[in-house]
């Protein structure tokens, strides 16, 4: 498996409530990625960057923001959390090179109340 | 715009048999990369198999091997010798070669193996 990392792993908090997803990884990856994932469903990308202070929005649209201040953290922030953002969140990087293989982390399940 | 398309939610095998996932893609693109992956139960989402559609030869990876036919449009996973460890949820996905960004996934088919 992959360097990538994200936590937490799961977290079930109340509406209104800030939060932010963490995700680092250890391969000196330029491109970075976030995916929303709906049980059972397929991925649909919200975010990515292609190197530090570079971020776009994906094809899925989100009320979340991301930061890439460092080339191995790429964090995901909710700021004011709704039981429409339940969902599981998956990020992934690649090296930004040839067949640009996407590593996934393992993902964190977000669940609002 | 590209689409992926996964026609089997559910397949079942049993141990030691022959499966094969569906997947067909469409796209006006001549150069692009596809992809199966697995995410089995709670756990992370890895790299099964890739086919870089320039190359004419079908990809295997040990177990597993694909079907791709550029002109149908279509990418099947054959997955021999099943094992109970197969079992998961696999999508395939697709990127543009030149200026892609993230992948295109299908809906994903689960996987189940029984002994």
């Amino acid at each position: 498996e992959a360097d990538i990392y994200q936590t937490p792993r799961y977290l079930v908090i109340g509406t209104g409530k800030k939060i932010t997803l963490e995700c680092s990884q250890t391969m000196g990856h330029d491109k970075m990625y976030w995916y929303q994932q709906d049980p059972g469903m397929e991925l649909h990308l919200i975010h990515y960057s292609y190197g530090v202070n570079s971020t776009e929005k994906g094809d899925l649209s989100s009320e979340s923001t991301v930061s890439r201040i460092r080339t191995e953290h790429f964090p995901l922030t909710l700021e004011s959390a709704r039981p429409s953002h339940t969902s599981q969140y998956l990020c992934a990087s690649t090296p930004g090179q040839g067949i640009d293989t996407q590593y996934f982390g393992p993902g964190t399940r977000l669940t609002v109340l | 715009a590209q689409t992926v398309t996964q026609s089997q939610p559910e397949m079942s095998v049993q141990e030691a048999e022959t499966v094969t996932l569906s997947c067909t893609y469409d796209t006006s693109e001549s150069d692009y990369y596809l992809f199966w992956y697995k995410q089995p139960p709670s756990r992370q989402m890895i790299l099964v198999i890739r086919q870089e559609a320039y190359k004419q030869q079908n990809a295997t990876e040990n177990r597993f091997s694909v079907n791709f036919q550029k002109a149908a449009k279509s990418f099947s996973l054959k997955i021999s010798d099943s094992q109970l460890g197969d079992a998961a949820m696999y999508f395939c996905a697709y990127r543009r070669r030149w200026g892609g960004t993230a992948l295109i996934f299908g809906k994903g088919t689960t996987l189940s193996v029984s002994s």
